[in-house]
């Protein structure tokens, strides 16, 4: 079957650095995506790695290592206004191409 | 800007009644997904659709349909209300391609509650 593990919350203070891991188990792994969603709104797109290494975007980063199955969204200058639902997803090439969700990680930034 | 749009913002429907979730994209996107998120367990898909008249099941199709008549637009259907069928249920839309991140771009939701 597949699956993903994420940690289900994490808290950091203004300013600092957080990373956000995510495990997944999957047969045909197309690609790693995350997403950002604040209470009340709509999951947004933040990035996707379909090879190993680190993708840069702003604040945000994200890593993926294909043979350790595991990536990891790094969020840099923390922001009050990060503070929301993070999930990891993965695109696989079983059952048309479709995406699996994350159960999401809840990011608590604190001044 | 891409925008996909829900129906309504909350619904409350009586156990057994029928009901119809409508999304609507307006960028000519050939995927289109219904997930439902209740908390803790993420988004979880339902059914999914890569073109008109074609629907594919996700991972927890029991007790919905869907309906594609038209690109832009796709239904979830629930046949016949149940209490443990509250949930937010999103819809999204996406280009089609085996290359390229396959973003999904997420109308608002409809929070629906079943009495």
């Amino acid at each position: 079957g597949q699956s993903l593990e994420q940690p289900s919350e994490v808290t950091a203070v203004e300013g600092a650095i957080v990373q956000i891991n995510c495990t997944y188990q999957t047969s045909g792994f197309y690609g790693l995506s995350w997403y950002q969603q604040h209470d009340g709104g709509a999951p947004t797109f933040l990035s996707y790695n379909a090879l190993d290494g680190l993708e840069e975007t702003g604040r945000f980063s994200s890593f993926l290592s294909r043979s350790d199955s595991y990536g990891y969204l790094l969020l840099q200058e923390l922001q009050m206004k990060d503070s929301a639902s993070y999930f990891c997803a993965v695109r696989s090439n079983t059952g048309g191409f479709k995406t699996i969700f994350g159960a999401g990680t809840r990011l608590f930034v604190k001044a | 800007d891409v925008k996909v749009t829900q129906s309504s913002r909350y619904l409350v429907k009586r156990t057994g009644e029928k009901v119809f979730l409508e999304c609507v994209q307006d960028m000519d996107h050939e995927n289109m997904f219904w997930y439902r998120q209740d908390p803790g367990l993420g988004l979880r898909l339902i059914y999914f659709s890569y073109d008109v008249k074609m629907k594919e099941k996700g991972d927890i199709p029991e007790g919905y349909s869907v309906s594609r008549e038209k690109k832009e637009r796709f239904s979830l259907i629930l046949e016949s209300a149940s209490t443990n069928q509250t949930s937010m249920y999103l819809c999204a839309s996406s280009l089609s391609g085996t290359s390229g991140s396959n973003e999904q771009f997420f109308g608002p939701g409809t929070r629906l509650t079943v009495l």
